[in-house]
């Protein structure tokens, strides 16, 4: 059973702080990494996807991946108040194997 | 950009019912997925097809069925509702493997009761 680990949270953060949300994943053949945003009563939107060892930035957003570790983050810069959501850590193996979604992390900021 | 929708943002059933829950993407994407999602245990897959008339079980496919007779419309059938099945049902849809065509698209969701 492939397994993508993330902690529930809730994560407090005071504005304008840095939020770090990690996640684990236990299929060593995952190819693709996404991040997902799913403000509350809402469908998740992607934010990030990272493919390989390192980090990629996108505004206040970067992820990190370590493959030898199996682990992925996501790092928000300057948190707003409007980052408070849960943020869906999901690993993709390629071919017709499905995307395996982690619990998710709330995310909460503090004004 | 990718707009999926889906049939119903809400819907009440009563157990025994058939339900029909509908999802359309407009990008013709070849894969489309059924997933419900649940408080404490995350987005778990039902179903999911990779091309029209084919289909895949995902991790809960019990008490549910799908049909995808054409590219864009991908329905997820309950022959028989149960209260168990009290749950946001979430479509999505992607293009096949490889790179960023990873990428799901999902859909608002449907909150779906069963009385």
């Amino acid at each position: 059973q492939k397994e993508v680990e993330q902690n529930s949270g809730p994560l407090s953060v005071p504005e304008g702080a840095i939020a770090s949300l990690n996640c684990t994943y236990s299929d060593r053949g995952s190819q693709s990494f996404f991040w997902y945003r799913q403000y509350s009563g809402k469908s998740p939107e992607l934010i990030m996807s990272i493919y390989s060892n390192g980090d990629k930035e996108d505004g206040r957003f970067t992820a990190q991946l370590n493959k030898a570790s199996q682990y992925v983050s996501l790092l928000i810069r300057d948190s707003q108040p409007s980052d408070s959501a849960t943020y869906l850590c999901a690993a993709y193996s390629g071919g017709y194997q499905k995307v395996t979604f982690g619990i998710g992390t709330k995310l909460q900021v503090i004004p | 950009d990718v707009k999926v929708t889906q049939s119903s943002r809400y819907l009440v059933k009563r157990t025994g019912e058939k339900v029909f829950l509908e999802c359309v993407q407009d990008m013709d994407h070849e894969n489309m997925f059924w997933y419900r999602q649940d408080p404490g245990l995350g987005l778990r897959l039902i179903y999911f097809s990779y091309d029209v008339k084919m289909k895949e079980k995902g991790d809960i496919p019990e008490g549910y069925s799908v049909s995808r007779e054409k590219k864009e419309r991908f329905s997820l059938i309950l022959e028989s509702a149960s209260t168990n099945q009290t749950s946001m049902y979430l479509c999505a849809s992607s293009l096949p493997s490889g790179g960023v065509t990873d990428t799901q698209y999902f859909g608002p969701g449907t909150r779906l009761t069963v009385l």
